[in-house]
């Protein structure tokens, strides 16, 4: 059965103070993994997508990685405004995206 | 350049009583999805579209529920006799095949 996991729940971070979420899968025939940014209230953001092991993408102050059994978001000098609800979703070959609970991130000035 | 579009944001309804939400895609994406998401989780998938074909339903999806896009372009999806365990936020995405799912704001249904 597919399983995502993401870790921590909740993080709460001083402005500036970098760390990294993390997205721990089993997805059987894996076409990709999407990284959201959601909001309170809204629907998610699309952030990235990462397709094979090794690969790294970055935007402003998130970068993603991906390895075969799990992807990190980095987030390096945060600001208040990065306050939200990051969400990882590995998508299986029938083109559906399963999606973890999201990791719940408070930056604090 | 437009995203996703919900119609309507927010709907309260009695318990028994049909709805019907409609999404809007993004112009030329040709797939179509459907996601409910509840408090604290992340969204489930319930269905999706390749232009006017259903390709694929959740097991979410009971009878009371039915999508349509006819013509490929707009969804409608409607819950039939509606349950307060349906109280959910129900998100529709698209996507161009089968690159990146853009979100809509989604619609909120309460159900009391």
């Amino acid at each position: 059965e597919d399983q995502v996991t993401q870790s921590p729940e909740a993080l709460r971070l001083q402005e500036g103070e970098s760390s990294s979420l993390n997205c721990s899968y089993t997805v059987s025939g894996l076409r990709g993994l999407f990284w959201y940014r959601q909001d309170p209230g809204k629907g998610p953001e699309f952030l990235f997508t990462l397709y094979s092991a090794g690969e790294e993408k970055e935007k402003e102050r998130l970068k993603a990685t991906l390895t075969k059994k799990e992807s990190f978001l980095h987030i390096t000098a945060p600001k208040p405004e990065d306050s939200a609800t990051y969400l990882c979703a590995p998508k299986r070959d029938t083109d559906k995206l399963i999606f973890g609970t999201g990791t719940r991130l408070q930056v604090f000035p | 350049d437009t995203g996703v579009s919900q119609d309507p944001r927010h709907k309260i309804t009695k318990r028994g009583q049909n709805v019907t939400f409609r999404c809007d895609p993004i112009s030329e994406h040709n797939r179509l999805y459907w996601y409910r998401q509840t408090l604290g989780q992340g969204p489930e998938f319930l269905t999706y579209f390749q232009n006017e074909a259903q390709l694929e339903k959740s097991r979410l999806l009971s009878d009371r529920f039915s999508a349509e896009r006819p013509k490929g372009s707009f969804s409608t999806l409607e819950i039939q006799r509606t349950e307060q365990g349906d109280s959910a936020m129900y998100l529709c995405a698209s996507s161009l095949d089968i690159y990146e799912q853009y979100f809509g704001p989604g619609t909120r249904l309460t159900v009391t």
